[in-house]
């Protein structure tokens, strides 16, 4: 079964810090990978999607990283801005079925 | 397209009701999802259909909770008896096959 873990569970960072939120997840056999943002009480924001292939992807201020070997993504928010405050969620999808598996979330405040 | 639609956005309800939460995916999409987010254990799948047919409902809790799926355009997910502990957060989600995954506002389910 796969396993999804996110590290830290919270953080707290001063504006204008760049934030580095890790994914580790527990079988390589992925098809893709997807981050979220969910804003208090609101739904899920897909802000990136990595296919196996990719090693990252990139949007505006977010890049994500892939290592499938090692069963690690990492998302970077350059200049955090107040924001950026949200619960980050990341979730992968095995290789032959199209149901995702969520870590449980990095909750990160932007310190003005 | 308006994206996933449930409803309703929010639903208290007394212990032993039932509770039926609705979901419309987004037009072309071949799976949807329902899942169900706590503090305690995050986001869990309970239910996923693929061209309208259920194709893994592994994470249904019990026999209290059923999912349809009449047609490619609506979902229902029911529980009857609804108890305090499916107190949630309910999502439902679309996706094209093998894709990048879009969720619904959800529904805030209290039971009481």
């Amino acid at each position: 079964k796969q396993e999804v873990t996110q590290i830290p569970a919270a953080l707290s960072v001063p504006e204008g810090e760049n934030l580095v939120l890790n994914c580790s997840f527990t079988d390589s056999a992925i098809y893709n990978l997807q981050w979220f943002r969910q804003d208090p009480g609101k739904g899920l924001t897909s802000l990136l999607l990595i296919q196996s292939s990719q090693r990252e992807q990139t949007s505006g201020r977010l890049n994500a990283s892939l290592d499938k070997s090692s069963g690690r993504s990492t998302l970077y928010i350059a200049a955090s801005q107040p924001g950026d405050s949200a619960t980050y969620l990341c979730a992968v999808r095995p290789r032959g079925n199209n149901r995702l598996a969520f870590g449980k979330g990095n909750q990160v405040v932007v310190i003005p | 397209d308006a994206g996933v639609i449930q409803s309703p956005r929010h639903e208290v309800t007394e212990m032993g009701q039932e509770v039926t939460l609705r979901c419309k995916p987004i037009s072309g999409h071949n799976s949807l999802f329902w899942y169900r987010q706590t503090m305690m254990r995050g986001l869990e799948l309970l239910i996923y259909f693929n061209n309208n047919v259920p194709i893994d409902d592994s994470g249904m809790p019990e026999d209290r909770f059923s999912a349809k799926m009449p047609n490619a355009s609506f979902s229902t997910l029911k529980i009857q008896p609804s108890e305090p502990r499916d107190s949630a957060v309910y999502f439902c989600a679309s996706s094209p096959r093998i894709g990048e995954a879009f969720f619904g506002q959800g529904t805030r389910l209290t039971v009481v």
